[in-house]
């Protein structure tokens, strides 16, 4: 256990529905950053906050989808019109302050039907 | 052409032996490489992280190398054990924005008794 949690860590849902995930990083974490990752294939970098501002953004992050980190602390990642390519696990590290490291959640695997 | 290549893709030993995992990248320049041991089904828990002016990190049997003359890293697993076995992933942060992560897609070691 890293210390990061993620809510849910499964989702099932049909196409065309939003759903949200939720993340909770180590508490004096001021780094917050959000991942997919597709089967047999790495992670790759979705979007990046420090404290509540969301600073870095992927160009793979479509209008469909958007991330708050509303008081700096928790993080919320919303995909819309959910679509079967969306499907995939998805995953949020934290990184304090003068560290390299970051530590990953669990990760919320999604499945689009 | 993916910039961070890892082989072999899938690797399996017999418990007790050691293994070496390869990493190959073309990104340059880089402020670090990592290792991390991801899981199945979990987040990526990191392993090592070397600046490119190391050569070796070591963190308990795993000792990570670097040659940035030859772009090439590998991680050593010394006397391994059953719960070593997980997907070992090479990341390299080509510097400067916190989004410039660049992900192998991992080697997946299984060892048995």
């Amino acid at each position: 256990d890293t210390g990061v949690s993620q809510d849910p860590r499964h989702k099932i849902t049909k196409r065309g529905q939003n759903v949200t995930f939720r993340c909770d990083p180590i508490s004096e974490h001021n780094r917050l950053y959000w991942y997919r990752q597709t089967l047999g294939q790495g992670p790759e970098f979705l979007t990046y906050f420090q404290n509540e501002a969301q600073l870095e953004k992927s160009r793979l992050l479509s209008d469909r989808f958007s991330a708050e980190r509303p008081k700096g602390s928790f993080s919320t990642l919303e995909i819309q019109r959910t679509e079967q390519g969306d499907s995939a696990m998805y995953l949020c590290a934290s990184r304090g302050g003068g560290g390299e490291t970051q530590y990953f959640g669990p990760g919320t695997r999604l499945l689009v039907l | 052409k993916n910039q961070v290549e890892q082989s072999p893709q899938s690797l399996i030993i017999l418990e007790g032996k050691n293994c070496t995992l390869q990493c190959n990248y073309t990104v340059s320049p880089f402020s670090n490489l990592r290792w991390y041991k991801q899981d199945t089904g979990r987040g990526p828990v990191s392993l090592t992280i070397m600046t490119f002016s190391e050569n070796t990190k070591s963190n308990g049997r795993y000792t990570a190398t670097l040659d940035a003359d030859t772009k090439q890293s590998s991680l050593h697993i010394t006397a391994s054990q059953l719960s070593d076995s997980a997907s070992y992933i090479c990341v390299l942060h080509g510097g400067g924005s916190q989004g410039n992560l660049i992900f192998g897609k991992g080697t997946k070691l299984s060892v048995k008794p």
